[in-house]
C-alpha cells in the first residue's frame, strides 16, 4: 500500500494568515492526489484533484501543487469557515489511501 | 444534484455481520465507481473499497477477507457487508461517488453521504 504522511498533524492560525499543509507519498504517485476538507460532524468535501485542479465552487484562496512524492495544499488567507481538518488522498493505485489529516484551529 | 444516503443498523454485536445500503438519487449509477469509506471516532479516513457500475470490485487488502460490496442499479443502491465484527470496526461509514476520466487517470470522491455511525458492542 502507498502511505500518505501529512504534516503538521495540527496547526493554529489566525484569520487572514496563509497556511501550508504538506503530504508526502511513500512512492512516486505522479500527480494523482486529491485534497478534502472535513468540518466537525460532516462528510468530507472535495477541494482539489489532480494535485492542482480546483474543484468547481471552491474558493480561489485554496491551491495545490506538487508531483512525484511531495504535495502541498495552501490556503492564501484563512477565513473563519476554513477551520477544519484537511486530508490528502492518493488515487495512483488501490487501496486509495488517505493521509492522517491536518487539523487547522483558530489561534 | 446527486445525493447519497446511507441506511442500516446503528448497533451491531461482535462477531456479527454489518450490512449498510447507500441509496443514490439525482443521477445515474452508470460509469462511476461507488465507494465505501469509514472513520473511527476521532480518527482519520480509511478507504474500504469500491464497485464499478459493471460490477467489478476492488477492496482494501486489510479488510478484503471480510468485505463484500454489491450493486443494484435497478434500485439505484449499492451495499456493504462486513463480517466478523469487532470493536475496532466501530466507525462512521460513508458512501461516496468516485468520479473521473480514464483519459487523464484523475479520480476523486465528489459526492458523499452524510455518514452512518455503526457501533459494535454487545
Amino acid at each position: 500500500d502507498i502511505q500518505m504522511t501529512q504534516s503538521p498533524s495540527s496547526l493554529s492560525a489566525s484569520v487572514g494568515d496563509g497556511v501550508t499543509i504538506t503530504c508526502r507519498a511513500s512512492q512516486n504517485i505522479r500527480n494523482f492526489v486529491n485534497w478534502y476538507q472535513q468540518k466537525s460532524g460532516k462528510a468530507p468535501t472535495l477541494l482539489i484533484y489532480g494535485a492542482s485542479t480546483l474543484q468547481s465552487g471552491v474558493p480561489s484562496r485554496f491551491s495545490g501543487s506538487g508531483s512525484g512524492t511531495d504535495f502541498t495544499l495552501t490556503i492564501s488567507s484563512l477565513q473563519p469557515e476554513d477551520f477544519a481538518t484537511y486530508y490528502c488522498q492518493q488515487t495512483y493505485s488501490a487501496p486509495r489511501t488517505f493521509g492522517q489529516g491536518t487539523r487547522v484551529e483558530i489561534k | 444534484q446527486v445525493q447519497l444516503q446511507e441506511s442500516g443498523p446503528g448497533l451491531v454485536k461482535p462477531s456479527e455481520t454489518l450490512s449498510l445500503t447507500c441509496t443514490v438519487s439525482g443521477g445515474s449509477m452508470n460509469s462511476y465507481y461507488w465507494t465505501w469509506i469509514r472513520q473511527p471516532p476521532g480518527k482519520g479516513l480509511e478507504w474500504i473499497g469500491y464497485i464499478y457500475s459493471s460490477g467489478a470490485t476492488n477492496y482494501n487488502p486489510s479488510l478484503k477477507s471480510r468485505v463484500t460490496i454489491s450493486l443494484d442499479t435497478s434500485t439505484n443502491q449499492f451495499s456493504l457487508k462486513l463480517t466478523s465484527l469487532t470493536a475496532a470496526d466501530t466507525a462512521v461509514y460513508y458512501c461516496a461517488r468516485d468520479h473521473g476520466w480514464y483519459s487523464t487517470g484523475y479520480y476523486f470522491l465528489d459526492y458523499w453521504g452524510q455518514g452512518s455511525l455503526v457501533t459494535v458492542s454487545s
